[in-house]
């Protein structure tokens, strides 16, 4: 039972790349969460799901694109990343009680 | 728009003493309110929980404390041990909104021995 997994653990991009951050769980989690967490800043959640197939708006979602195919997968997607988009993501997923489970994170660098 | 504010942003507390992280939230529909223990390099944890319906919750040396008419509520960690030097955040959630967590902005706790 790996839990929350993401991929990759480190990224460094130019101004314009695109990129898909990959999140699984093995939990049978209906929801599922991306955040950013920046210095002095907190977790803010980016996109989030409630269940296969659906995708909402977090609090900070412009430039990022998410999917939800596999109720297992959430994909975080970047067409064309920008510096201000440097931090460190993490995904959580969730039974759709309270507790969110967190990933390792993926610290991303936007040159 | 901030709806959790944490205070401090840093704390230095001896080991054994009494460590207390506070947390104001300004939404009067949020209904759970966790607190995250996070290591270097690892994803949040969480620690405790509490609802608005007691006014404390305590789990080993881990103790939150509510105060509903104030919207305030704080982290106490008593006899603190070096391994408790971590960054805890606290957050707010409202039921019926997919279990969406509002973060405050961290604590960085250092226990000095």
């Amino acid at each position: 039972n790996a839990g929350v997994t993401q991929t990759p653990k480190f990224r460094v991009l130019k101004t314009g790349q695109s990129m898909t951050l990959l999140c699984a769980q093995d939990m049978n989690h209906e929801y599922m969460y991306w955040y950013r967490q920046d210095p002095g800043m907190g977790l803010r959640l980016i996109h989030y799901s409630v269940g296969e197939g659906t995708t909402a708006k977090g609090e900070v979602p412009d430039g990022y694109n998410v999917s939800r195919l596999k109720k297992q997968n959430f994909l975080l997607g970047l067409e064309s990343a920008a510096p201000s988009q440097t931090s460190v993501y993490f995904c959580a997923s969730s039974a759709g009680g309270d507790t969110q489970y967190f990933g390792p994170g993926t610290r991303l660098t936007v040159l | 728009q901030q709806q959790v504010k944490q205070s401090p942003q840093s704390l230095i507390v001896q080991k054994g003493g009494i460590s207390i992280i506070n947390c104001a939230y300004e939404n009067t529909a949020f209904d759970y309110f966790p607190w995250y223990q996070q290591f270097p390099g690892k994803g949040p944890a969480l620690l405790i929980a509490i609802r608005p319906d007691v006014s404390e919750k305590k789990e080993g040396r881990f103790t939150i404390s509510f105060n509903k008419s104030a919207k305030q509520f704080s982290l106490h960690i008593m006899d603190s041990q070096p391994g408790d030097s971590a960054t805890y955040f606290c957050a707010a959630s409202r039921g019926g909104t997919a279990s969406k967590l509002t973060f405050g902005t961290g604590t960085r706790l250092q226990v000095t021995l």
